[in-house]
């Protein structure tokens, strides 16, 4: 089983829709959760971060479901420029290493 | 703050040439610094742990003496591709953690290595 499993998409959204992405992670050790995106070509940037049960953000919202051992991401009234690949990212506490998901390529359509 | 610049932000080699990148921390000095790989359509991939004034740690399946590794100081580290191929051919990003506890990691804007 892969260290951390997404959906690779496309979704492809019409604007202003609420889309949800799922991410699945094996190493029940992870503690901290993190959300980047990342555009073409260009490096991930820090979307959100989730040490608990979750975190909300303006738009954005991030579930963690422990038990389960996944965490979601939604996007509310979504816009052109959150198209982006979106990157589920586990720590586990203590290491500094980030281990990245495939990601989730998102298109928002006008 | 917590700016990291890499240099070059592209380059073109030919195959069998070594390829140097710059990873600079700005304003901030950085105890770690990571090297990654990302190929297109992949997620980026861990290649080597960089610590001021140590070895580095690679990850396994990444050659130490293909791509060597220098963080001489808390500001900088370099990523040395020796003897370049066309596989190899790949986007290099580094992330630096600032010494103040946190494991939150900056990213730098990559450098897109193409081997001819």
């Amino acid at each position: 089983r892969k260290e951390v499993e997404q959906d690779p998409g496309p979704f492809n959204v019409p604007e202003g829709a609420t889309v949800a992405f799922n991410c699945t992670y094996s190493n029940s050790a992870s503690q901290s959760f993190f959300w980047y995106r990342q555009d073409c070509r260009k490096e991930p940037k820090l979307l959100m971060s989730v040490y608990s049960s979750g975190n909300e953000d303006g738009r954005f919202t991030a579930q963690l479901n422990r038990a389960s051992q996944y965490i979601s991401l939604l996007i509310r009234d979504s816009k052109l420029s959150d198209s982006a690949t979106y990157l589920c990212v586990p720590q586990i506490f203590g290491n500094e290493k980030l281990t990245f998901g495939t990601g989730t390529r998102l298109t928002i359509i006008p | 703050g917590a700016v990291v610049s890499q240099h070059p932000s592209r380059v073109i080699c030919k195959s069998g040439t070594s390829v140097k990148i710059e990873c600079r921390s700005l304003d901030f000095q950085a105890t770690t610094m990571f090297w990654y790989r990302q190929f297109p359509k992949q997620s980026l991939m861990l290649m080597a742990t960089s610590n001021e004034g140590s070895k580095a740690t690679y990850e396994q399946g990444v050659e130490k003496d293909k791509f060597l590794i220098n963080h001489a100081s808390l500001t900088l580290s370099t990523l040395t591709v020796t003897s370049a191929h066309p596989e190899d051919s790949s986007f290099y990003i580094c992330s630096a953690i600032p010494g103040t506890g946190s494991y939150e990691q900056y990213f730098g804007p990559g450098t897109r290595l193409t081997v001819t």
